[in-house]
């Protein structure tokens, strides 16, 4: 069945450095979304990615679909203390209804 | 809007006992989900819905059951407790494939 494997588990950065997490597909997806839960808290929608190759940018977000649409990156430029959490990432395979989850990458910021 | 409400938020079950975890939406969304969060295992498709009376198997159905009867309600059932079922459960529901989710705040259940 469908895996989504997402990297680094674990990231701890200084206040002002840059965050990139990483996210594998076995198979190929029809979309990608992003997440962010907060510690105690549930996840919140960030974003959907579609096409290949595609970029979107959130203010200090940027997040990457692969060409060949079986991986994914989230980018945090300049890291605040407010970006704490674990990010997930989303996707639903070829033709599926399900939305299976990556692992999630947990960030911890240093002020 | 109240968005996806769940209930109960915390909940400590016996071995063998049955309970019902409730979700309830208010969105009108077609597309219902639960998960179930254990630490460092991110989030697992339990089951899932497409609309009412509509109803599939995720990644970990084991020991659950589902039913869609209204939009709304999507309760997930634990039919026998067992510890291995202790988790942070999440309902979330979607207005279509290429939306994003909207989760409830979980529920925290504990089988002792």
């Amino acid at each position: 069945g469908q895996q989504v494997m997402q990297i680094p588990q674990y990231q701890h950065v200084q206040e002002g450095e840059d965050f990139t997490t990483y996210c594998n597909s076995s198979t190929t997806l029809s979309n990608i979304q992003w997440y962010k839960q907060r510690p105690g808290g549930h996840p919140v929608f960030l974003i959907q990615l579609v096409k290949s190759g595609e970029v979107k940018k959130q203010k200090r977000l940027t997040f990457q679909f692969g060409e060949a649409k079986k991986n994914s990156s989230l980018h945090i430029t300049a890291t605040q203390t407010t970006d704490v959490g674990t990010y997930f990432c989303a996707g639903h395979e070829d033709s599926s209804y399900k939305l299976i989850f990556g692992s999630g990458t947990r960030l911890l910021v240093r002020p | 809007n109240a968005g996806v409400t769940q209930t109960p938020k915390f909940q400590v079950l016996k071995t063998g006992q049955s309970m019902t975890l409730q979700c309830a939406q208010d969105m009108n969304h077609e597309y219902m989900s639960w998960y179930r969060q254990d630490p460092g295992m991110g989030l697992r498709l339990i089951h899932y819905s497409v609309g009412a009376g509509i109803t599939d198997q995720g990644e970990v159905p084991n020991g659950y059951n589902v039913s869609r009867s209204t939009t709304e309600d999507f309760p997930l059932r634990l039919l026998s407790a067992a510890p291995s079922q202790t988790s942070v459960y999440f309902c979330a529901s979607s207005s279509g494939l290429f939306y994003g989710y909207t989760f409830g705040s979980g529920t925290r259940l504990t089988v002792v």
